[in-house]
């Protein structure tokens, strides 16, 4: 299975930069895709997507959020943070079955 | 528009089953992947299984043979059951739209089980 490895927590001043990371146990890139994906959810609310293919925003998400990376080492940035950014954030592969989720990194405001 | 809403019980007897419906309504099943994702409190998503569109399917082994994904097309429906269920299959379960270069687009607001001794 591959495991995506993501820091628990990030505790970041309203307006500045947060930059999360995920990290993959192998490539999740078949070809030009690089099959990782970025969510955000709430407490009590179903995730939603927020990029795709690494660097792809999905419809309805602010230009705040950006995505990068390629191979093993992805990087979700909010820029700037907002008090509604307030979340956990998770990446996931499609790289391959089973398609694994990472542990989230929770975002705090300082 | 795009919904799916899962149905299913709160509540769950140890070692019985448990089955939850998706109903999925804005697109169609022999066109998009339907995936089932849980959630334990206070913990992270895991993926359990897919129904994919041409109607196979695919388990995540941690799984063994507990589980099985099924589908009616005709009312637009996608149904996990799972079987011998403990307490820590307590769990918020969701289903969401896959694709497989966009991720889970869409999900639904999920279920939330507990297993009860």
């Amino acid at each position: 299975d591959i495991v995506l490895t993501q820091s628990p927590a990030l505790a970041v001043s309203l307006g500045q930069r947060a930059t999360i990371s995920c990290r993959a146990s192998q490539s999740v890139s078949i070809s030009r895709y690089n099959l990782m994906h970025w969510y955000q959810q709430k407490p009590g609310q179903q995730p939603k997507l927020l990029i795709y293919r690494a660097s792809n925003l999905a419809s309805g998400i602010p230009a705040r959020f950006s995505g990068s990376g390629s191979g093993t080492d992805f990087t979700l940035t909010i820029n700037p943070v907002q008090a509604d950014d307030i979340a956990t954030y998770y990446c996931q592969q499609s790289r391959e079955s089973p398609f694994t989720f990472g542990s989230g990194t929770k975002l705090e405001i300082k | 528009q795009v919904q799916l809403k899962e149905t299913g019980p709160d509540l769950v007897q140890l070692t019985q089953t448990l089955s939850i419906t998706c109903t999925v309504s804005g697109f169609s099943l022999t066109t998009y992947n339907v995936h089932w994702v849980r959630q334990p409190p206070g913990k992270g998503l895991e993926w359990m299984g897919a129904m994919w569109n041409g109607g196979g399917t695919d388990y995540n082994s941690a799984f063994k043979s507990r589980l099985s994904i099924s589908r009616d097309t005709s009312k637009s429906q996608v149904f996990l059951k799972m079987n011998s269920l403990q307490t820590d299959d307590t769990a918020k379960y969701f289903c969401a739209r896959h694709r497989l270069t966009y991720g889970f687009d869409y999900w639904g607001q999920g279920v939330m089980v507990t297993v009860s001794s």
